[in-house]
């Protein structure tokens, strides 16, 4: 069975300080790898994606994610944070076999950036 | 492009009622996601339709759940009777299909259930 483990369960940040949030995923097989962000009020929004090829991954807003297969990680990461990167982050993971194809999400990281 | 619709955006019900909600997808998606996410934790699949068909349906509690995708469009998630640990927020999602290459899930603003 497929799992998702994000250690962190709240980080606090002053702006401009660097972000890196942990993702470890376990499951056997090729996988698609995602991270999602959920600003409050809001609904789940995709901030990036792996499916293959380059392991280091650029999404939306200067955040970046690396693919480390040997790691099982998909840690997530932005140099500099901003007071509206207050959210919750879920790591997310599936199997891309024909069929079922949903996700497996982490129990989430809250991140609060402090002006 | 719309997203995805959920209604009601909240609803409280008295445990051992029953209580319905609805989605409507992104037009032309063929695939729609059910997810229970329980306060502090992540979303867990309850159910996924291809079209009208029930592709995973594993994680649902058919006891007391029941979903329906009739026509391959909308669809909704029954809960009956309810129990107080039903309190979540029900989030429906939907793909473009199941395939490799377009996973990418589109989320609605979800329900959230209060059951008291």
């Amino acid at each position: 069975a497929q799992s998702v483990s994000q250690h962190n369960h709240h980080v606090i940040l002053s702006e401009a300080a660097s972000l890196e949030l942990g993702c470890n995923y376990s499951y056997g097989g090729t996988v698609n790898l995602f991270w999602y962000v959920q600003y409050p009020g809001q609904h789940l929004q995709l901030l990036l994606k792996y499916f293959s090829g380059d392991p280091l991954v650029k999404g939306i807003k200067g955040f970046e994610a690396e693919f480390i297969k040997s790691k099982f990680s998909f840690n997530l990461r932005k140099p500099s944070v901003q007071w509206s990167d207050t959210a919750e982050y879920f790591c997310a993971v599936n199997s891309p076999r024909t069929g079922a194809n949903n996700l497996f999400f982490g129990t989430g990281t809250r991140l609060t950036v402090i002006p | 492009e719309a997203g995805v619709a959920q209604s009601p955006r909240y609803k409280i019900i008295e445990k051992r009622q029953s209580v319905a909600f609805w989605c409507n997808p992104i037009s032309g998606h063929a695939t729609l996601y059910w997810y229970q996410q329980i306060l502090g934790q992540g979303p867990k699949l309850l159910i996924q339709f291809q079209n009208n068909g029930v592709v995973d349906d594993s994680q649902l509690p058919k006891d007391r759940f029941s979903a329906e995708r009739l026509k391959g469009v909308d669809s909704t998630l029954k809960i009956q009777p309810a129990k107080l640990e039903d309190s979540a927020v029900y989030l429906c999602a939907s793909s473009l299909h199941g395939g490799a290459q377009n996973t990418e899930a589109f989320f609605g603003q979800g329900t959230r259930l209060t059951v008291v």
